[in-house]
């Protein structure tokens, strides 16, 4: 089945810095790639995502790039501030089976003041 | 809108013990899931639901059974907890399809199994 790779597990960046979080998926066939953001205690929740058809995506600070031959795709965070902080999920829709998301296995973002 | 609600947030069982986490959501999404987190292995699929009375298996849906009788609600039970259960779960909902749509997730339930 699809797999999906994180690197890194954590990471760790000055204030002001930026952040580059990569993954790489296994099924060529796989077209929507969501990035979720998790603050301690709290649940995931979809910070940006990108679909295949496109290879950037930017929203503010945060931006994602997709290259569909290499089948890896990364979040960006420029001038990053503490509350960024927090651990970041990849994830890829597959489509073996039932359509569903497969996750990363997360990195760990802490902001240095 | 409360969004997506779960309790309890946390849990002691011991091994062998049934329990039920409760999920519900108020945003009418027709679409359920249940996920565990355990450290170095993301998010991964249990169950998920369609639609009320439509159930279907996630990635590890061993030793979990759930239902959905209704559109709000998609509790999971444990028939007989193990310590291979003990991990942080996650209930999450969306509009549309499982993997099109943004996934809405509640705050999670951390479960020890002893």
């Amino acid at each position: 089945g699809e797999n999906v790779e994180q690197h890194p597990s954590t990471l760790s960046v000055q204030e002001g810095d930026s952040a580059v979080i990569k993954c790489t998926y296994s099924d060529s066939a796989s077209n929507y790639f969501p990035w979720y953001k998790q603050e301690l205690g709290k649940g995931p929740q979809l910070i940006i995502d990108i679909r295949s058809n496109v290879g950037e995506k930017k929203d503010q600070r945060i931006a994602v790039t997709l290259n569909k031959t290499a089948k890896h795709f990364s979040l960006h965070i420029t001038e990053t501030q503490p509350e960024d902080s927090a651990v970041y999920f990849c994830a890829a829709r597959t489509f073996q089976g039932a359509q569903k998301l497969v996750f990363g296995q997360g990195t760990r973002l802490t902001i240095n003041p | 809108n409360a969004g997506v609600t779960q309790t309890p947030k946390f849990q002691v069982l011991k091994t062998g013990q049934s329990m039920t986490l409760q999920c519900a959501q108020d945003m009418n999404h027709e679409y359920m899931s249940w996920y565990r987190q355990d450290p170095g292995m993301g998010l991964r699929l249990i169950h998920y639901s369609v639609g009320a009375g439509i159930t279907d298996q996630g990635e590890v849906p061993n030793g979990y059974n759930v239902s959905r009788s209704t559109t709000e609600d998609f509790p999971l039970r444990l028939l007989s907890a193990a310590p291979s259960q003990t991990s942080v779960y996650f209930c999450a909902s969306s509009q549309g399809g499982l993997a099109e749509e943004t996934q809405y997730f509640g705050p999670g339930t951390r479960l020890l199994v002893l």
